[in-house]
């Protein structure tokens, strides 16, 4: 489910479920998205990133989809765990610009055993 | 991905007092080194770039002469929080650009965590 106001938004799933983890984002001139995993006192830690000329990018369980008509990204974790309980952040770059990320809201991700 | 280490991790301080927080790039040579900062529950907020060489870049609503960044040499940027108060309690965060051409992605330190007493 999901709460709102001060707290993330909350995603609960169940060990060995799929996870969605979905993000609007700002600027129809970003080229360049990232996915973050930021553990309870820990910096975030790169997951995966996507170029704006492709919609679709895998890595190892994990799966980028970028749709730039509506602006949204998500994340797709296979067979999630209880080590992927965390926030996950996307970010978005325009190259050129500096190379300035702007953070998306979060998503706190709870995996239940 | 890229080391990058932040000291201290944590530090309490009196209000009206002067807190440093370094940060170090540890795999690469960094001209270009960001500042974030992040509230509980909350996302991260680009404070400042940090640019090797020259003066650091404010995002909006940040105070250049409160939050003072040196960034003196290619693996080294500091961030001084001057006379901090309660509510520059938060949780820091550095991250390091790698060189061009490498990548574009960022590579984020393990954070510090301040709290102004």
């Amino acid at each position: 489910g999901e709460s709102v106001g001060l707290h993330l938004p909350t995603l609960s799933v169940q060990e060995g479920d799929n996870s969605i983890i979905n993000c609007a984002y700002s600027n129809s001139a970003s080229d360049y998205f990232i996915w973050y995993k930021q553990e309870s006192g820990k910096g975030p830690q790169f997951i995966i990133d996507i170029r704006s000329n492709m919609d679709k990018r895998q890595g190892q369980r994990v799966t980028v989809l970028l749709n730039k008509t509506v602006k949204h990204l998500s994340l797709q974790i296979a067979a999630t765990q209880p080590g992927d309980s965390a926030v996950y952040f996307c970010a978005e770059i325009l190259t050129g610009g500096g190379n300035k990320l702007t953070f998306g809201t979060g998503t706190q991700l709870k995996v239940e055993l | 991905g890229a080391v990058v280490s932040q000291h201290p991790s944590w530090v309490i301080c009196k209000s009206g007092t002067s807190v440093k927080i370094e940060c170090r790039s540890l795999d690469f040579q960094a001209t270009t080194m960001f500042w974030y900062r992040q509230f509980p529950k909350q996302s991260l907020m680009l404070m400042a770039t940090s640019n090797e060489g020259s003066k650091a870049t404010y995002e909006q609503g940040v105070e250049k002469d409160k939050f003072l960044i040196n960034h003196a040499s290619l693996t080294l940027s500091t961030l001084t929080v001057t006379s901090a108060h309660p509510e520059d309690s938060s949780f820091y965060i550095c991250s390091v650009a790698p060189p061009s051409g490498i990548g574009d992605t960022q590579y984020f330190g393990p954070g510090t965590r301040l709290t102004v007493l």
